[in-house]
């Protein structure tokens, strides 16, 4: 069974740095472009960042961009999001993406808080 | 960016009955390789988005037939021949073909009536 798991969310001051995990299972990881979408409180959906099968490639939203990276180990199928300097406007749900022509796999997500 | 736009925002529908959902990107979604990267998506309270169909209209594994999706350019929709209970949820369109970056609709609330 294809699963994502993310983990590594949780309160962070503003200014702060997160760094979330996502592991992969069920599928050939170093197969698949992976992506990060983030979910506001109450909100719609946001794309945040992609990276391509081997890592060598990446994207960023516009609103992460020199903030948040991305990257990978395909030897443990963990994709990872870096994030530094978050602010208040960071907060909500991330989710991990498989992205194979389109996002067809979603993990449940993880909660991260900015907040003083 | 792409920008897409659903409407309605919500939709209230009796159990049984249709419902459309539209959506129109602000430039054409044809890739250079032919194809068209316009998805749609249904979260459920509390769940995860899943993805329903992938490049207009073909339906994930596993998703009813009364789920449609169709369209061509920048107009796009999805159908429900007969809503169902499970149906209750946001549903989002999704481009694929301009980017970085993807862009998602506001998603539209169904509701049952």
């Amino acid at each position: 069974e294809m699963q994502l798991v993310e983990s590594g969310g949780g309160l962070v001051q503003p200014g702060g740095s997160l760094r979330l995990s996502c592991v992969a299972s069920g599928f050939t990881f170093h197969h698949y472009w992976m992506d990060w979408v983030r979910q506001a409180p109450g909100k719609g959906l946001v794309w945040i960042s992609r990276i391509d099968s081997d890592g060598s490639g990446t994207s960023y939203a516009d609103s992460v961009q020199g903030r948040f990276t991305i990257f990978r180990d395909n030897a443990k199928n963990t994709v990872y999001l870096q994030m530094n300097s978050l602010t208040l406007e960071d907060t909500g749900v991330y989710f991990c993406v498989r992205d194979h022509y389109g996002f067809d796999y979603w993990g449940q997500g993880t909660l991260v808080t900015v907040s003083s | 960016d792409v920008v897409m736009t659903q409407s309605p925002l919500s939709l209230a529908v009796t159990l049984g009955q249709p419902a459309s959902i539209s959506c129109r990107s602000s430039q054409g979604l044809v890739h250079s390789d032919g194809k068209t990267y316009f998805h749609w998506f249904q979260q459920r309270p509390g769940q995860s988005p899943r993805r329903l169909i992938y490049q207009i209209s073909n339906r994930e594994s596993g998703v009813p037939d009364r789920f449609s999706g169709s369209g061509s350019g920048t107009d796009f929709t999805l159908k429900i021949s007969r809503v169902e209970a499970e149906d209750v949820g946001v549903y989002y369109c999704m481009q694929g073909t301009h980017w970085p970056p993807y862009t998602f609709g506001q998603g539209t609330k169904l509701e049952i009536k």
